[in-house]
């Protein structure tokens, strides 16, 4: 039973560019979320997916965006990149309502 | 809303002894509580989650944390550490109710076990 897993593992990018990130949830899990993770902080909720739409959004703002598809994997796409988006991107999943999130092993952004 | 507090960023500790990280909530509704762990370059593994019934939670490799609700605090503890136990823990807790949903969490305590 494969777990939570996300790609790539690691990206480097320049300020302004675009990225996309990839996330596939857990076995049997039909929602996603996103956190992000700041060198030497706890994560931080970005927002969540269900049934295709966007249910939650923490503080962030619209240069974060995101989908999920029928398959129940979800993207992150971050716009406009700045300095202060170099962290690690975490995609955890779960069932709809449930507090047991499951997380992946994340994604390692760098911004340049 | 909800906020975390672990009160120290570093724990450093010696093999074989007794081990208590900090951790200290504030709620405006009722919360789950969880303890996760992040071993470097890795993501994070639930530890233990306290959701009702007995305010002492315990998990499969020794740890255990209390739930006080007049203190608001769900501390974990652990006998006696091990090298392996060194890591990044992370105490979060999870509003439920209306809106609420998403996991909280503090800002982590390193635990470095030296031998």
């Amino acid at each position: 039973d494969a777990g939570v897993t996300q790609s790539p593992t690691h990206l480097i990018k320049t300020r302004g560019q675009q990225v996309t990130l990839r996330c596939s949830p857990k076995s049997g899990h039909d929602t996603v979320s996103w956190y992000q993770q700041a060198l030497g902080q706890g994560p931080q909720f970005i927002f969540q997916y269900y049934e295709e739409e966007e249910r939650q959004r923490g503080n962030f703002p619209d240069r974060f965006s995101g989908h999920q598809f029928p398959n129940y994997s979800s993207e992150l796409n971050v716009n406009a990149l700045l300095l202060g988006d170099s962290a690690l991107y975490l995609c955890a999943s779960t069932l709809w309502r449930n507090n047991e999130q499951y997380f992946g092993p994340g994604t390692r952004l760098t911004v340049t | 809303a909800q906020s975390v507090t672990q009160l120290d960023s570093q724990v450093p500790v010696f093999e074989e002894a007794p081990v208590e990280l900090r951790c200290n909530y504030s709620s405006s509704v009722s919360v789950y509580l969880f303890w996760y762990v992040q071993y470097p370059n890795q993501g994070l593994q639930l530890l233990l989650k306290y959701l009702s019934g007995s305010t002492l939670v315990e998990s499969i490799n020794g740890f255990e944390a209390e739930f006080n609700k007049s203190q608001t605090s769900f501390h974990l503890r652990k006998p006696s550490v091990h090298i392996s136990d060194t890591a990044e823990y992370f105490c979060a807790v999870w509003g439920y109710g209306g809106s609420q949903g998403n996991l909280i969490f503090g800002k982590g305590t390193k635990l470095s076990v030296k031998p």
